[in-house]
């Protein structure tokens, strides 16, 4: 069971706009940035979104984050097939003194 | 480029050591925080445990679910991060991923960027 919480799957059509949740706690995402990697199939993951909303270069800005409270975010707007890919969250958490990660979102494009 | 390598990864019996490398290129090594994050077959990440910069002394801290067993260092002078592994047990079979962390010096302000290719372990008899 992971500390961040995540839909274990996420759908959309291309060119719609998906959305995908991490909700956490005061000690994690109440308190610290959240970062969002992506982790296209049989390769590492990769640095999507940092600091709740950066960009990281080379990112399109059809992918966006936001975080409110202790829930954040991930937008994808724009769907292409290429964007079919596991989505983590993750974030520092105070109480455990270490990163924790979401359980992660698989987004399939129909 | 930035690069970082891993190597080191195989089949072990459990209650039996390894030790991970993390080869780094591109960047000044000893100024960067290293973390390993590994992947269970089929799961999710989970974060192993991390190395302080040189400025803050190369200090570890690690997951509940590996301290006491692995130990993490680094050799700045050859910009290698490594991970030793023991007692190993059958639930640490993964692909483990080095990483390096960018951000503020406020290490909970970081972030993972990059990442290596990972190195599979898999803890069997």
């Amino acid at each position: 069971q992971s500390v961040l919480t995540q839909p274990p799957s996420a759908s959309g059509t291309p060119g719609q706009r998906v959305t995908i949740s991490c909700s956490g706690s005061s000690s994690n995402i109440g308190g610290n940035t959240v970062n969002w990697y992506q982790q296209l199939p049989g390769t590492a993951p990769k640095l999507l979104i940092y600091s709740d909303n950066q960009r990281p270069s080379g990112v399109p800005d059809r992918f966006s984050g936001s975080k409110s409270g202790t829930s954040a975010s991930l937008a994808i707007s724009g769907l292409q097939s290429e964007g079919e890919a596991d989505y983590y969250c993750a974030a520092w958490d105070d109480s455990l003194n270490g990163w924790v990660f979401g359980g992660g979102t698989k987004l399939t494009v129909l | 480029e930035v690069q970082l390598v891993e190597s080191g990864g195989g089949l072990v019996q459990p209650g039996r050591s390894l030790r991970l490398s993390c080869t780094a290129s591109g960047f000044t090594f000893g100024d960067y925080a290293m973390t390993w994050v590994r992947q269970a077959p089929g799961k999710g990440l989970e974060w192993v445990g991390f190395t302080r910069s040189r400025a803050y002394g190369g200090t570890t801290q690690y997951a509940a679910s590996v301290k006491g067993r692995f130990t993490i260092s680094r050799d700045n002078s050859k910009s290698i991060a490594y991970l030793q592994m023991n007692s190993l047990k059958t639930e640490d079979t993964a692909v483990y991923y080095c990483t390096r962390v960018k951000g503020s010096a406020l290490i909970a302000a970081g972030w993972f960027d990059p990442w290596g290719q990972g190195t599979l372990v898999t803890v069997s008899s």
